[in-house]
């Protein structure tokens, strides 16, 4: 089974950087059919993914356009977890930021992709 | 960017009653990129739908998903105490994701 352990502040100060890990059990950060995502919920912008990492042979990412000056996602194979670091924190920051699996599932001539395991959330309030 | 809108906003309904869901995307999305999540207070999103029509494991039958194109609803056949939610759609498209804003299906 699956599971995703997220670990981070839940304060951060206006215009520093907001760092939360998502340690990996069940799987492996270098999965060749698995991404590792990270997504924020807030009452003024519902669900927003913010970007990914994955392993295809080489390390990629992918990021949000709202976020990407800001943000950086990295893998980390010796303890098997992945990070997020978002810079210059501002109040509009502040959500629950969750951790998530994606899927890359062949089947019947198809590609899927879902979500299908999250973290349980960290709240994360930027605020001095 | 992929716009989804979702509606109704709040769906107000009897255990027992029947819950349809719109998902309208603001462009073609393939079918297999789109998804359905269930959320309860507190915690994560889950999956309920992939595939716009498959179920995930050990979601019950009475979770359905059907669309195409731009289109898309999920049907809760009959609702359960435990179905009380807000339930959002996903789709992935030029490497990356999008959700709708949610619909809440209170109890009435």
């Amino acid at each position: 089974q699956v599971q995703l352990q997220q670990s981070g502040p839940g304060l951060v100060k206006p215009s520093q950087t907001l760092s939360l890990t998502c340690a990996i059990s069940g799987d492996s950060v270098s999965s060749n059919s698995a991404a590792w995502n990270w997504i924020r919920q807030s009452p003024s912008r519902g669900l927003e993914w913010l970007g990914r990492t994955y392993y295809r042979s080489k390390w990629y990412n992918d990021y949000a356009v709202s976020v990407k000056s800001r943000i950086t996602i990295n893998p980390d194979t010796s303890k098997n977890q992945f990070s997020l670091q978002l810079n210059s924190v501002t109040p509009e920051d502040t959500a629950v930021y969750y951790c998530a699996r994606d899927r890359r599932i062949a089947a019947a001539g198809y590609y899927y992709y879902y979500m299908d395991v999250w973290g349980k959330g960290t709240t994360v309030t930027v605020s001095s | 960017e992929i716009v989804l809108t979702q509606s109704p906003g709040t769906l107000s309904l009897s255990p027992g009653e029947r819950a349809t869901l719109s998902c309208r995307a603001s462009q073609s999305v393939s079918s297999s990129y789109l998804a359905w999540y269930q959320q309860k207070p507190g915690q994560a999103p889950r999956l309920l739908i992939y595939g716009a029509s498959s179920r995930a494991t050990g979601i019950p039958d009475r979770f359905s998903g059907s669309g195409s194109g731009t289109d898309f609803t999920l049907t809760i056949s009959r609702l359960e105490p435990e179905d009380f939610a807000v339930y959002y759609c996903q789709q992935y498209g030029s490497s990356s994701w999008t959700f709708g804003q949610g619909t809440k299906v209170e109890i009435k």
